[in-house]
């Protein structure tokens, strides 16, 4: 199993800002995820980040826009970079190992732009 | 990738079964059946897996026919903490591509 930690929890926002998103793994995993799910709706993926490559961003979803880290094994970032109240979302990270047939996924960061 | 179609809402009573079935006509040999359940404010949790036949364990069964088209999640004796959405997944786990999440069916437990 895998305990999967976010900070912050949530937050609120000026449009126009950028926020930085933390997630932290208490084990080493290759294959990290990140997620969005805006109000009511479903997960959908924004990127795989892979350590030791370029995150791999889902059609939709551009680097400039949400830039992600993968500096270890077991820590990851995303950057919601210029806001507006469209991003207002929780975002989640979540993570897969192999040879295990579960993805885990991390609490979520709450994020409001005003 | 496996597109999933299942119910948008169920409703059910504490102490009934429940069942949820999800059609994946497209699946492909190598994905597997996966369901997670999701509680507000909180990230999907993984609920039980399978690639055909029956699984069964402590919290639900998940039957799946040979063809594997579609699957069904069971619930027994569901109570009201079992209120969450649910949602039903395909993917080929072992190359460990991330999930794709359909829009999943919401479950209401009333007493």
């Amino acid at each position: 199993s895998a305990v999967i930690s976010q900070k912050p929890s949530r937050d609120i926002c000026q449009r126009g800002t950028s926020l930085t998103i933390q997630c932290q793994v208490d084990s080493q995993v290759t294959m990290m995820f990140w997620y969005r799910q805006q109000p009511g709706q479903s997960l959908t993926l924004i990127a795989t980040a892979n350590q030791g490559s370029e995150a791999t961003y889902e059609s939709g979803f551009v680097i400039d826009k949400f830039p992600i880290s993968r500096p270890n094994l077991t820590f990851s970032t995303l950057t919601v970079s210029n806001m507006s109240p469209e991003d207002s979302s929780i975002y989640l990270c979540s993570v897969f190992f192999r040879g295990s047939l579960e993805q885990y996924f991390g609490p979520g960061t709450r994020l409001t732009v005003t | 990738l496996a597109k999933t179609t299942q119910p948008i809402s169920m409703d059910s009573y504490e102490g009934q079964e429940v069942n949820i079935t999800c059609s994946h006509n497209n699946i492909a040999t190598n994905d597997y059946i996966t369901w997670y359940q999701q509680f507000p404010s909180q990230g999907p949790r993984f609920i039980i897996q399978g690639y055909k036949t029956k699984v069964t364990n402590e919290v639900a069964s998940l039957f799946i026919p040979a063809d594997r088209k579609s699957s069904t999640l069971s619930l027994p004796r569901v109570s009201l903490s079992d209120t969450a959405v649910y949602y039903c997944l395909v993917g080929d786990i072992q190359a460990g591509t991330a999930l794709i999440f359909g829009k999943g069916t919401t479950l209401s437990v009333s007493s």
